[in-house]
């Protein structure tokens, strides 16, 4: 298995307030991607990192930043979430973009009340 | 842009059945094609990948063949089990994509019963 971790695993927290996930690789990929995945629209890219310091928004990435100061570590932050960011985040590594395949970790599930 | 189509669930199947989840793809070039299982509380993990046209996947007794003429790579398992229940999804790679990610289908929830 590919060395993914996510923390926490579990989160519930209020309206408004701001959240970090965590995401950290022992694979030395330089590939980093952030989803989501909600009943009914499957997996959804947020935002991803082709490098240190190097990110690009995905298909939602309205409401969250991120941030990749090591190659190990890829950080998913909600400034200020809502109820409708409830759902179940994954992390994701490649070694390399294109045909490549994606290695996907256990997931946060997030609550916002 | 690039798409996957898969079949929609759930699908349930009794043990020992024949199982088929469909898989379409529309894209630029030539694609890698990809399915994931996705158990309980779990997250994805991949099952089998194919990378040119008539190429075979194959893990775990499932299989699935890239057809460039359909445009299709269903998935295939000639006699499931109980512990096959889980969320699978389709997902191609396109080598025009530079850094685009994986493009993913919706997900066919497979139940089996015993």
């Amino acid at each position: 298995d590919a060395g993914i971790t996510q923390s926490p695993r579990h989160k519930v927290t209020e309206t408004g307030t701001p959240v970090t996930l965590r995401c950290h690789q022992t694979e030395n990929h330089r590939y980093m991607y952030w989803y989501r995945q909600d009943p009914g629209h499957g997996l959804r890219l947020i935002h991803y990192s082709y490098g240190v310091k190097d990110t690009d928004k995905g298909e939602v990435s309205d409401g969250y930043s991120v941030s990749r100061s090591k190659t190990e570590d890829f950080l998913l932050t909600l400034e200020s979430a809502t109820s409708s960011q409830t759902s179940v985040y994954f992390c994701a590594i490649s070694s390399a973009g294109g045909l490549y395949e994606q290695y996907f970790g256990p997931g946060t599930r997030l609550t916002v009340t | 842009g690039d798409s996957v189509t898969q079949m929609e669930g759930p699908v349930t199947l009794s043990e020992e059945a024949f199982l088929t989840i469909n898989c379409t793809y529309t894209a630029t070039g030539y694609p890698s094609l990809f399915w994931y299982v996705q158990y309980p509380g779990e997250g994805l993990q991949l099952l089998l990948k194919a990378t040119k046209a008539d190429d075979k996947g194959s893990n775990k007794g499932f299989e699935a063949t890239y057809r460039k003429e359909t445009t299709s790579f269903h998935l295939e398992k000639g006699s499931v089990q109980v512990s096959d229940s889980a969320v699978y999804f389709c997902a191609l790679s396109s080598p025009n994509s530079g850094n685009t990610p994986l493009v993913f289908g919706k997900g066919t929830r497979l139940s089996v019963i015993a």
